[in-house]
C-alpha cells in the first residue's frame, strides 16, 4: 500500500484478554515505531526496530507489552492481560532510516479495555 | 518530566488569523524540531521541521521560529483557514537519537 496500515481499527475487549495489533510500514521502510496516545498526552515512544538489530524496548510500560517485527516489515503489538489503563490509541510509524527522516505515521487503533 | 513544554493547550481563531503555538525544551543535546499535524482519527503527519542553525524556516503558510538561547521554538500559522482546524504536535529529537519526545499537542480550531 501507499502508507502504513494498522488494524484493526479499533479493539474493545473486556478486561484481562490479550490483543494483538497489527502495522504494516511503507514498503522499503526500515526503521519502525510504536507509540501509545492518550486522551490530551503527546505521544507516548514504546519501542523501534531497525532493519535486523535489536529493538529498542526502552518505552514499554510494562512485562505484559511486546512486539514483534517479522521479516523486517510487518510489526505485531501485544498487550496481555489488558488493564483499563492501557485504554488508547496505539501508533505504529515508518521512516527510510531513523527519525532524522520523517515519519509516516498509521491512522492507529483505538483500544478500549472494559 | 516532561522535556517539551506545549501551549497554548487549545487555541481558537478566526479565519486569516496567525494562531502561534510555542514549545520550550531544557535538554541542548536536541538538535532536531519537527512539528506534526493531527486530524481527528487520523494519525499525524509531519508538517515542518527546523534544526537549530537557522532562525526561521517558512514553507507555504507555515513558519517555525527557532530562539536557541531561550531553547524555544513556535509555529505560526498565516492566514488561518477552517482546514487548519486539527491538533499540532511540536517534537524534539537528540542528536544521534532516533526517539522524538514530544509535546502534549495543542487544539487548534478555526472559525471560517
Amino acid at each position: 500500500g501507499a502508507g502504513v496500515s494498522q488494524s484493526p481499527s479499533n479493539k474493545v475487549t473486556e478486561k484481562g484478554k490479550d490483543v494483538e495489533l497489527r502495522c504494516d510500514p511503507i514498503s522499503g521502510h526500515t526503521a519502525l515505531y510504536w507509540y501509545r496516545q492518550s486522551l490530551g498526552q503527546g505521544l507516548e515512544f514504546l519501542i523501534y526496530f531497525q532493519g535486523n538489530s535489536a529493538p529498542d524496548k526502552s518505552g514499554l510500560p510494562s512485562d505484559r507489552f511486546s512486539a514483534e517485527r517479522t521479516g523486517g516489515s510487518v510489526s505485531t503489538l501485544t498487550i496481555q492481560r489488558t488493564q483499563q489503563e492501557d485504554s488508547a490509541v496505539y501508533l505504529c510509524a515508518s521512516s527510510l532510516r531513523d527519525s532524522s527522516q520523517p515519519q509516516h505515521f498509521g491512522d492507529g487503533t483505538r483500544l478500549s479495555i472494559l | 518530566q516532561q522535556q517539551v513544554k506545549q501551549s497554548p493547550q487549545s487555541l481558537i481563531v478566526q479565519k486569516g488569523g496567525i494562531p502561534i503555538i510555542n514549545c520550550a525544551y531544557e535538554n541542548t543535546a536536541f538538535d532536531y524540531f519537527p512539528w506534526y499535524q493531527q486530524f481527528p482519527g487520523k494519525g499525524p503527519a509531519l508538517l515542518i521541521a527546523i534544526r537549530p542553525d537557522v532562525s526561521e524556516k517558512k514553507e507555504g503558510r507555515f513558519t517555525i521560529s527557532f530562539n536557541k538561547s531561550a531553547k524555544q521554538f513556535s509555529l505560526h500559522i498565516m492566514d488561518s483557514q477552517p482546514g487548519d482546524s486539527a491538533t499540532y504536535f511540536c517534537a524534539a529529537i537528540k542528536g544521534g537519537s532516533y526517539i522524538p519526545t514530544f509535546g502534549r499537542g495543542t487544539s487548534l480550531i478555526v472559525h471560517p
